[in-house]
């Protein structure tokens, strides 16, 4: 067990539709990265999110968007799904970069939500 | 994965030694990782590089040189456990990109 927790752990939804994503860091961190992993693409680094500012974005959608709440949990919401949005998402946290007893930008993973757009 | 190369699948037998090869563009490197990913489960931290040399840790260590744009994960004593894919991702101007992964079978 990591620490880090996301829900729901499995969604089905139909294209065209929205949903959210939800994820919480282990305690202490500050930094929440989200990923996406589907079988042909392997894992897409989505964007990064430091104490509730966005810090860098990856191969992000404009029909994807992110954020950072104040209490460090964050959410991913997708919308006008397509058939291609189905994957795996996993987010991960990892330690402020002035922790001295931490690998520097370890990260760890929660255990993923598995969208399946039908 | 946006020029982070690395076998596809590689089969290696129990107790042996295996070592797995990546490569990447050089270009805005600010660190280099490998992580262990078992099918269905989420992909688990094994070590980091960001200077030259060689880093150890039990039965896994992991290799770095930036001139060449390469590293490698090295494991010895291979246990049955060990298969699953190897991801290695590099840190580039704050994104981080992840190679394919090796698919690692063990047999006994």
């Amino acid at each position: 067990d990591s620490g880090v927790t996301q829900t729901p752990k499995h969604l089905i939804t139909a294209t065209g539709q929205r949903v959210t994503l939800r994820c919480s860091p282990r305690s202490g961190d500050l930094s929440v990265y989200w990923y996406q992993q589907s079988l042909d693409q392997g894992l897409q680094f989505l964007i990064h999110y430091y104490n509730g500012e966005e810090r860098a974005k990856g191969n992000i959608l404009e029909r994807f968007s992110a954020q950072q709440f104040p209490d460090l949990h964050s959410e991913l919401n997708l919308s006008s799904l397509e058939l291609g949005d189905s994957a795996l998402y996993f987010c991960a946290s990892s330690a402020p970069i002035n922790t001295r007893d931490r690998v520097p930008n370890e990260q760890f993973f929660g255990p993923g939500t598995r969208l399946t757009v039908l | 994965g946006q020029n982070i190369d690395q076998p596809t699948e590689m089969t290696a037998t129990e107790g042996a030694i295996v070592q797995i090869n990546c490569t990447y563009q050089t270009s805005g490197f600010n660190g280099l990782f490998w992580y262990q990913q078992h099918a269905g489960e989420a992909p688990t931290f094994l070590s980091y590089n960001v200077l030259d040399g060689l880093e150890e840790k039990g039965r896994f260590s992991s290799f770095l040189s930036r001139s060449k744009g390469y590293s490698y994960l090295l494991l010895k004593e291979l246990q049955m456990k060990d298969s699953a894919s190897y991801l290695c991702a590099v840190i580039r101007d704050d994104k981080i990109i992840f190679g394919k992964g090796t698919r690692l079978h063990i047999l006994p």
